[in-house]
């Protein structure tokens, strides 16, 4: 199993449409987790952490299975510039040295 | 201006050149990394230094040198450059547990 694997899509949606991502983790120790987003030729910026108890900003869910060892975000209502890369991020052990890994990201177009 | 700088950003280059990428941050963090991202394969470690002194590998680190000259500078080195380390690169910044803060990418094409 790939330390974090997504659905590498495209995902292509009208706007309004609500999108769910979901991605696995291998590491059952991992603690952090987060969502980035990446617009094309451009670099990564963070949306959102997961916390063990979901977290919602806006029009944007994350929530955390840890049983499955999966994480999920869901857009709703969306809107044409949400159209990017959304990269999945979790933390390779336990511990807050060592570096994050991503996985490939999925890929989302909102269609008018 | 950004809080995380890198230079060049393009450069075309020939196969056997030394090539070094640079980078600079004002953010004050003490971690720093270097990523490699190509399609379909995301971003990769290449290597991350948690302080002045500290260096180590990431996953790819083969073919590649880096330097940590300061808190605020890490340079990535292509001592010999292969055309298969043709790649965007981005420069990174963190604090413990943080989050990671992009420079704006290199793009670096090798022929």
């Amino acid at each position: 199993r790939k330390e974090v694997e997504q659905d590498p899509g495209p995902f292509n949606v009208p706007e309004g449409a609500t999108v769910a991502f979901n991605c696995t983790y291998s590491n059952s120790a991992s603690q952090s987790f987060f969502w980035y987003r990446q617009d094309c030729r451009k670099e990564p910026k963070l949306l959102m952490s997961v916390y063990s108890s979901g977290n919602e900003d806006g029009r944007f869910t994350a929530q955390l299975n840890r049983a499955s060892q999966y994480i999920s975000l869901l857009i709703r209502d969306s809107k044409l510039s949400d159209s990017a890369t959304y990269l999945c991020v979790v933390n390779k052990v336990g511990s807050g040295n060592t570096p994050l890994v991503f996985g490939k990201g999925t890929r989302l177009s909102v269609i008018a | 201006d950004a809080d995380v700088t890198q230079t060049p950003r393009n450069r075309i280059t020939k196969t056997g050149k030394r090539i070094m990428l640079e980078c600079s941050q004002t953010k004050g963090h003490d971690r720093m990394y270097w990523y490699r991202q190509d399609p379909g394969l995301g971003l990769r470690l290449i290597y991350y230094s948690f302080d002045v002194k500290d260096i180590n590998k990431g996953e790819i680190s083969d073919g590649y040198s880096v330097s940590r000259q300061a808190q605020a500078k890490f340079s990535l080195s292509l001592e010999s450059a292969i055309p298969n380390q043709t790649a965007l690169y981005f420069c990174a910044t963190s604090e413990a547990r943080g989050e990671l803060f992009f420079g704006e990418g290199s793009r670096l094409t090798v022929l």
